[in-house]
């Protein structure tokens, strides 16, 4: 099994809002990471974890908070976005961070009003 | 500075013919090199990999060459089907232990006509 996945599918929030994405996968997999991905470009690495630590931050603002609960689950929290943050947030994991094969979950389409 | 290029931005294959997507990269110390596969409104599909220490690498359909003098690699399907039509992209990393990270290319939009 090599699924990813990611909810919501689709997310509409306010500038003022503060909302969570949430990725899962039982792969075993002990990195993680969060990429973001704009319409007709590749995705940008934002955040990495590796054995549930913060390995990775891509120089990302803090109105992007990942936190990785346990080594299956990766959340990232918004809070006070803006409408230029609006792009499709990428989910993946890899057997571990010397392991460069990554797999994606669908990911979350993200528009900020 | 785009250190994976996929210079062509759209491919259109009649079905049953060889689609080939190519790529090209700067950075020398790049010694492994990826394949995804992309549907619109999902997410990245790992299709085929190679390491620097080969030359080809073939899985199914699916070749993926290597030419280091070049800097270069290619992804040969073949036959290509209808199914094969999205966006494909390439990425390459360089063994950097812990801050290992994928380098992706702009993406290639394949087309297969029926």
């Amino acid at each position: 099994d090599t699924e990813v996945t990611q909810t919501p599918k689709h997310l509409v929030m306010g500038m003022t809002n503060k909302k969570s994405l949430k990725c899962e996968q039982h792969m075993g997999h002990r990195a993680m990471y969060w990429y973001k991905q704009k319409a007709k470009k590749p995705p940008e690495l934002m955040f990495v974890y590796s054995y549930e630590k913060l390995s990775i931050n891509e120089s990302v603002p803090s109105r992007f908070s990942p936190e990785c609960p346990n080594s299956s689950l990766l959340n990232l929290h918004l809070h006070a976005l803006q409408p230029e943050d609006s792009a499709l947030y990428l989910c993946a994991s890899s057997l571990d961070r010397v392991t460069y094969e990554q797999y994606f979950g669908p990911g979350t389409r993200l528009t900020v009003t | 500075d785009q250190q994976v290029k996929q210079n062509s931005p759209s491919l259109s294959v009649q079905e049953g013919r060889i689609s080939i997507l190519n790529c090209d990269y700067t950075n020398s110390m790049f010694d492994y090199f990826l394949w995804y596969k992309k549907y619109p409104a999902e997410g990245p599909t790992f299709l085929i990999s190679i390491s620097s220490i080969k030359d080809k690498n073939e899985d199914g359909r699916f070749t993926v060459f290597l030419n280091k003098s070049a800097k270069h690699l290619s992804l040969h399907i073949v036959p290509s089907q209808p199914g094969d039509s999205a966006v494909y992209f390439c990425a390459a990393s360089a063994f950097t232990g812990a801050n290992s990270k994928l380098t992706f290319g702009k993406g290639i939009t394949l087309s297969v006509r029926p």
